[in-house]
C-alpha cells in the first residue's frame, strides 16, 4: 500500500522567501509529526497532530515555522522569512495504533535549501 | 528533558563480524525505545523496538534490550552484511504518550566485503 508521500522532494529558495512543505499520511492514520534533520544529525522534533488539531508544538523553534492540518489528513508545514539556518531535510511521518502496534511510519523527507 | 545519546561513528566492520552500536537514554518515567535504520536513498524505517525494562527487540538479525539500570539500548548483530550498511538511530519515546521521538545524532556502518 501508498506509504507516507512528501512533496516536494527538494525545494531551492532564496533567503527571506515563504516556502510550503506538503505532507499526505497513510489513509487512516489520526497522528501526524513534523520532524526536522539537519546534516549529521538526528531527526527533531517539531509538531505533533491528532486529527485536525496541534496537540504538541513545542518543537517549533520559533514563530516562523506553522503548520496546518484541516481535514485531519493533508499537513502543510509553512516557513516565511527563510533563514540559511533553516536549511535541512524536514520528515513527516504518520502512526498507527492498534492493538499491540504503535508505529511512526516516516516519508522520505523533503531536502530544503535555502540560499 | 529527555535524551538520547549514540556512539560516534563511523563504523567500519568486515562482513561476518559482530556489531555492537551503544546508546543510552536519558529520561523521566518509563519511555518506549526504538531503532531506526536509514539505507542511503531511502527514508527511515524502523528497525526494532522495546516498550518496557528487560524487554529485547529483535528484527533481521539485530537485537537490543532495554536495561533501564544502565539507561541503555545497545544495538547488536552477531554476523552483519553489506547490505547492513545504513545509518542507525536510536530513539526513545517519552512518558507523555504523544509519541514524539527523541533521536540520537545517528551512527554510520559500512560494512566492506
Amino acid at each position: 500500500g501508498a506509504g507516507v508521500s512528501q512533496t516536494p522532494s527538494n525545494k531551492v529558495t532564496e533567503k527571506g522567501k515563504y516556502v510550503e512543505l506538503r505532507c499526505d499520511p497513510i489513509s487512516g492514520h489520526t497522528a501526524l509529526y513534523w520532524y526536522r534533520q539537519s546534516l549529521g544529525q538526528g531527526p527533531e522534533f517539531l509538531i505533533y497532530f491528532q486529527g485536525t488539531g496541534a496537540a504538541d508544538d513545542s518543537g517549533l523553534p520559533n514563530d516562523r515555522f506553522f503548520a496546518v492540518r484541516p481535514e485531519g489528513s493533508v499537513s502543510t508545514l509553512k516557513i516565511q522569512r527563510t533563514e540559511r539556518g533553516d536549511s535541512a531535510v524536514y520528515l513527516c511521518a504518520s502512526r498507527q495504533r492498534q492493538g499491540n502496534t504503535d508505529t511512526q511510519y516516516f516519508g522520505p523527507g523533503t531536502r530544503l535549501t535555502v540560499l | 528533558g529527555d535524551s538520547v545519546t549514540q556512539m560516534e561513528g563511523p563504523v567500519t566492520l568486515s562482513e561476518e563480524a559482530f556489531l555492537t552500536i551503544n546508546c543510552t537514554y536519558t529520561a523521566t518515567g518509563y519511555p518506549s525505545l526504538f531503532w531506526y535504520v536509514q539505507y542511503p536513498g531511502e527514508g527511515l524505517q524502523l528497525l526494532l523496538k522495546a516498550t518496557k525494562a528487560d524487554d529485547k527487540g529483535s528484527n533481521k538479525g539485530f537485537e537490543a534490550t532495554y536495561r533501564k539500570e544502565t539507561t541503555s539500548f545497545h544495538l547488536e548483530k552477531g554476523s552483519v552484511q553489506v547490505s547492513d550498511s545504513a545509518v542507525y538511530f536510536c530513539a526513545l519515546s517519552g512518558a507523555s504518550n504523544t509519541g514524539k521521538l527523541i533521536f540520537g545524532q545517528g551512527t554510520t556502518l559500512q560494512v566492506k566485503p
